[in-house]
């Protein structure tokens, strides 16, 4: 089956600079991308998603860049904020017959 | 939209008793239907995934003995985790989503299952 590797595990930026999350995928059939916030104690939420037929997307300050032939996708948060603080969950899915295949995920603190 | 209601959204259980979480989807049809389980301090772990009119896979680690799966019609689906231990603590989730509509899941709220 599929499997995503997810760097880094941690990550603390300063509060108005970037923050980068890269993944990279196995399974070349990949087609689906998302990438999920949690906050402590609460469900995943999907923040942003990309598919194969794109390379980059940006809803405000999100960012995801996906290179199919590197399979590797990655996540990049401009001007981070005190909310920003979470974990970060990508996931890589080729059809719904596989569901998703989630990374580690990466805890991102930002610090004033 | 499309919505999941899941629930209970907290529950404890004694060890060695069974406990029940169901999902309700809102705005479409759940064909398919996937249950997830995060562990304190890690990630989400595909549990099975149900197909409605389809055989329900599970993967490795999990069994149907274990974790029995309903997915009647396509607006809800149940997991019981059977003889539940302290190693069965965490966030269940489950995501369901239509055929057609693209790959992306839509996510339950979670049951946060506490063992004691």
């Amino acid at each position: 089956g599929e499997q995503v590797e997810q760097l880094p595990s941690i990550l603390r930026v300063q509060e108005g600079s970037s923050a980068s999350i890269n993944c990279s995928y196995e399974d070349s059939a990949s087609n689906y991308f998302p990438w999920y916030k949690q906050e402590p104690g609460e469900n995943p939420k999907l923040i942003i998603d990309i598919r194969s037929n794109m390379e980059r997307k940006q809803i405000q300050e999100l960012i995801v860049l996906l290179d199919k032939k590197a399979k590797r996708f990655s996540l990049h948060i401009t001007d981070t904020q005190p909310g920003d603080s979470a974990m970060y969950f990508c996931a890589a899915s080729w059809n719904y017959a596989q569901g998703l295949t989630f990374g580690l995920g990466t805890r991102v603190s930002v610090f004033p | 939209g499309a919505l999941v209601y899941q629930y209970p959204r907290r529950t404890i259980c004694k060890s060695g008793t069974s406990m029940r979480m169901e999902c309700q989807a809102v705005g479409f049809q759940a064909t398919s239907v996937a249950w997830y389980r995060q562990s304190p301090q890690k990630t989400f772990e595909l549990i099975a995934l149900s197909t409605v009119n389809s055989a329900i896979k599970y993967e490795q680690n999990f069994t149907q003995e274990k974790f029995p799966i309903s997915h009647p019609n396509l607006s809800f689906s149940s997991m019981t985790v059977l003889n539940a231990y302290l190693e069965d603590r965490g966030l269940y989730l489950c995501g369901a989503r239509e055929t057609g509509g693209g790959s992306d899941y839509t996510f339950g709220s979670g049951t946060r299952l506490l063992v004691i």
